[in-house]
C-alpha cells in the first residue's frame, strides 16, 4: 500500500517566519502535487512535480520533489497571513488516476 | 471555462437512507474521481471513472457506487447511510486517465443524523 506521510501535521507561526513542510513516501510515485484548501471549499492545485530533483517556485513558495521521487517538500518564505490553509500533497499511482494524500498540514499564520 | 460543479454544496440525511451526489467536470475532461474527506481520515479515494467506465475502485464498502454519463458528468450513490458516512465528499476532473494534474470541485457535505 502506497502511503505520504505528511509532517508537521500542525503549523503555527508570525508572519515573515518562514516554514517548510516535508511529504515523504517508501513508494516512487510518477507525479507529485501540492494543494491548499480553505475551510468548506475543495483543494486547489499549487504545482505539480514530475521529475527527481526538480524545483519549482512560485513566488513565495518553492517545492522540491526528491531525486527518487519518494519525497517532496514545500518552504515557504516570509509567510503571510494569506497563506492560512490545509496544505496537502498529493501523489499519482500508477493506477490510472489515483490519487494518494498525505494527511495535510494545518497552517495558520497569526498577523 | 467552467470549473468543475459539484451538487448539492450541502445535504442532510437521516440513517438507514440513500443519497445521490452530482459532478460535472471541467469541460473537455473525460475522468472524474471521486474522494472523501473526514478529520480523521483524510482524503481518500473512492473511485474513477473515464468513458463510463470504472478503472479504480478505492477501499470502500459496496454502498458507495459511482456512474459516468456520456457528457462525462458522474454521480455517486451512497445507500443505507451511516452515521460514519458524514463527510466532504469531492470530485476531481482530469482531460485523461493518465493526466497528472487533478482540479476539484467545491464538494458536498453529507450530514448523516
Amino acid at each position: 500500500t502506497q502511503l505520504l506521510e505528511q509532517s508537521p501535521q500542525f503549523l503555527s507561526i508570525q508572519e515573515g517566519e518562514n516554514l517548510t513542510v516535508y511529504c515523504n513516501s517508501s513508494s516512487v510515485f510518477s507525479s507529485l502535487q501540492w494543494y491548499r484548501q480553505e475551510p468548506g471549499e475543495g483543494p486547489v492545485l499549487l504545482v505539480t512535480v514530475v521529475t527527481g530533483g526538480e524545483v519549482k517556485k512560485l513566488k513565495r513558495l518553492t517545492f522540491q520533489f526528491g531525486d527518487a521521487r519518494k519525497d517532496s517538500s514545500l518552504h515557504i518564505t516570509a509567510a503571510q497571513p494569506g497563506d492560512t490553509g490545509l496544505y496537502l500533497c498529493a501523489g499519482l499511482t500508477s493506477e490510472g488516476g489515483k490519487l494518494i494524500f498525505g494527511q495535510g498540514t494545518e497552517l495558520s499564520v497569526k498577523p | 471555462k467552467a470549473g468543475v460543479t459539484q451538487t448539492p454544496r450541502y445535504l442532510i440525511k437521516t440513517r438507514g437512507q440513500q443519497v445521490t451526489l452530482s459532478c460535472s467536470p471541467i469541460s473537455g475532461h473525460r475522468s472524474v474521481s471521486w474522494y472523501q474527506q473526514t478529520p480523521g481520515q483524510g482524503l481518500q479515494f473512492l473511485f474513477e471513472y473515464f468513458s463510463e467506465t470504472q478503472r479504480n475502485k478505492g477501499n470502500f464498502p459496496g454502498r458507495f457506487s459511482g456512474r459516468q454519463f456520456s457528457n462525462s458528468r458522474s454521480e455517486m450513490n451512497v445507500s443505507t447511510l451511516e452515521l460514519g458516512d458524514s463527510a466532504l465528499y469531492l470530485c476531481a476532473s482530469r482531460a485523461t486517465s493518465g493526466n497528472t494534474e487533478a482540479f476539484f470541485g467545491q464538494g458536498t457535505r453529507l450530514t448523516v443524523v
